[in-house]
């Protein structure tokens, strides 16, 4: 089965700084789908960067970028220039790219950021 | 266009007892995923419905069962809740060739007495 895990349980950065949260997973798929989800106190998960296993660049959406090692089954985020809005729960989470796991998310325990003024 | 919406917002239930949770789902989506997060926890998968069948399952015992209607709105109905039911109960959607991205709606707390 496949797991993901976030070790980092909480995190701060000062307003306008760059951080970046950890993420690992276990899979014995070669073709996948990882992202990363926010989910503010609202508890609405906002969908904030998606990476294909098959694709070598680092996906990146305006402020937020990936890490992503294969072999070493690293998908980190980093969120630069940091925001107040960008406090809350982030998740990242895998999907299986075909058969029997390619429905559902399998996510981690999430890493609560904290946005410093 | 509408994003993912549930009902209701917040539900308090007693031990025993049965209750239904509502989703439709973005407007262009046909598939429909139910997950619950318990306190401090990421989501889990329950399972997830398309064509108006239950595509997958995840490890949830048979008091948890669902619905699709033709228009491709869910439902949730969880039996004889027990206290360890009491969640954040999530649904999302998506469609077969969207790259599998599931939009989120803003969930139901679900809290068992």
């Amino acid at each position: 089965a496949q797991t993901v895990t976030q070790s980092q349980p909480e995190m701060s950065v000062q307003e306008a700084e760059t951080v970046t949260l950890s993420c690992t997973y276990d899979t014995s798929e070669s073709d996948y789908y990882l992202f990363w989800y926010k989910q503010p106190p609202s508890r609405q998960m906002i969908l904030v960067i998606r990476q294909e296993a098959y694709k070598q660049q680092n996906a990146t959406e305006n402020r937020f970028s990936v890490n992503f090692q294969k072999a070493a089954k690293s998908f980190s985020l980093k969120i630069s220039d940091s925001q107040l809005g960008d406090a809350a729960m982030y998740f990242c989470a895998y999907q299986a790219y075909s058969g029997a796991g390619s429905y559902q998310l399998t996510f981690g325990k999430g890493t609560k950021l904290s946005v410093i003024p | 266009d509408a994003g993912v919406t549930q009902s209701p917002t917040h539900l308090i239930k007693t031990r025993g007892q049965q209750v239904t949770l509502r989703c439709s789902p973005k407007s262009g989506h046909d598939t429909v995923s139910w997950y619950q997060q318990a306190l401090g926890q990421g989501p889990q998968f329950i399972f997830q419905y398309y064509e108006e069948e239950e595509r997958q399952r995840g490890n949830f015992p048979d008091r948890f069962s669902g619905h699709q209607f033709p228009n491709y709105s869910s439902e949730l109905n969880v039996n004889a809740l027990l206290l360890g039911d009491s969640a954040l109960y999530l649904c999302a959607s998506s469609f077969p060739s969207g790259g599998y991205e599931q939009y989120f709606g803003p969930g139901t707390r679900l809290t068992v007495t």
